[in-house]
């Protein structure tokens, strides 16, 4: 089936810096999702992008759908503990796309 | 407010055990799905209901079963419990096309 790689696996960084994690694919996607997970929770939808070279903020995070539609980006700007989780990358894996394909991760950790 | 709930955070469980895990959302979503969470491997696609008493594999069905009796309500059955199952187990449920997956907390399974 489809792989999504996630990079970097884990981080850790001092309160106040940004923050830049990706995800790449071997196949065309036509979405990108973003999730986080705090600890002990499900995770939570942050970001969906539709269209390729997107680009979309929620606060103080913005996404972007890669042109070449293999690729996205998640930036964190001014990271604060509450950024701490785990951060997912998805994409449709079937041609119906209600099933996700999910990449491997990033665990953010925050140094106050 | 949306909700996935999922009837145990924590359980442990011994080798050849049958195993019952629930999950009841309260949103009227056709779809729900069961994902096993491991660290580095991020989520993957146990069993996917489209619909009462429908159901389709997802990438690691082996070992599982599901039960989908009425819409609220998605059951993931381990017929005889093996270590290898020792997981994160996340329940998600959405409506059709591609609207966001909504998630349960997790049941964190031990299985000795």
């Amino acid at each position: 089936g489809q792989q999504l790689n996630q990079s970097p696996q884990s981080m850790f960084i001092q309160e106040g810096e940004d923050v830049s994690m990706n995800c790449t694919s071997s196949s065309i996607f036509n979405t990108w999702l973003w999730y986080k997970q705090d600890p002990g929770e499900g995770p939570v939808l942050l970001i969906a992008l539709y269209k390729a070279g997107e680009l979309t903020s929620n606060g103080r995070l913005t996404a972007q759908f890669g042109i070449t539609r293999k690729d996205s980006f998640l930036n964190i700007s001014a990271s604060i503990p509450s950024d701490v989780g785990i951060y997912f990358c998805a994409g449709p894996s079937n041609n119906a796309g209600n099933m996700l394909t999910f990449g491997g991760g990033t665990r953010l950790m925050v140094k106050p | 407010d949306v909700k996935v709930t999922q009837s145990s955070r924590y359980l442990v469980k011994r080798t050849g055990e049958k195993v019952f895990l629930e999950c009841v959302q309260d949103m009227d979503h056709e779809n729900m799905f069961w994902y096993r969470q491991d660290p580095g491997l991020g989520l993957r696609l146990i069993y996917f209901s489209y619909d009462v008493k429908m159901k389709e594999k997802g990438d690691i069905p082996e070992g599982y079963s599901v039960s989908r009796e009425k819409k609220e309500r998605f059951s993931l059955i381990l017929e005889s419990a093996s270590t290898n199952q020792t997981s994160m187990y996340l329940c998600a449920s959405r409506t059709p096309g591609y609207g966001e997956q909504f998630f349960g907390p997790g049941t964190r399974l031990t299985v000795l």
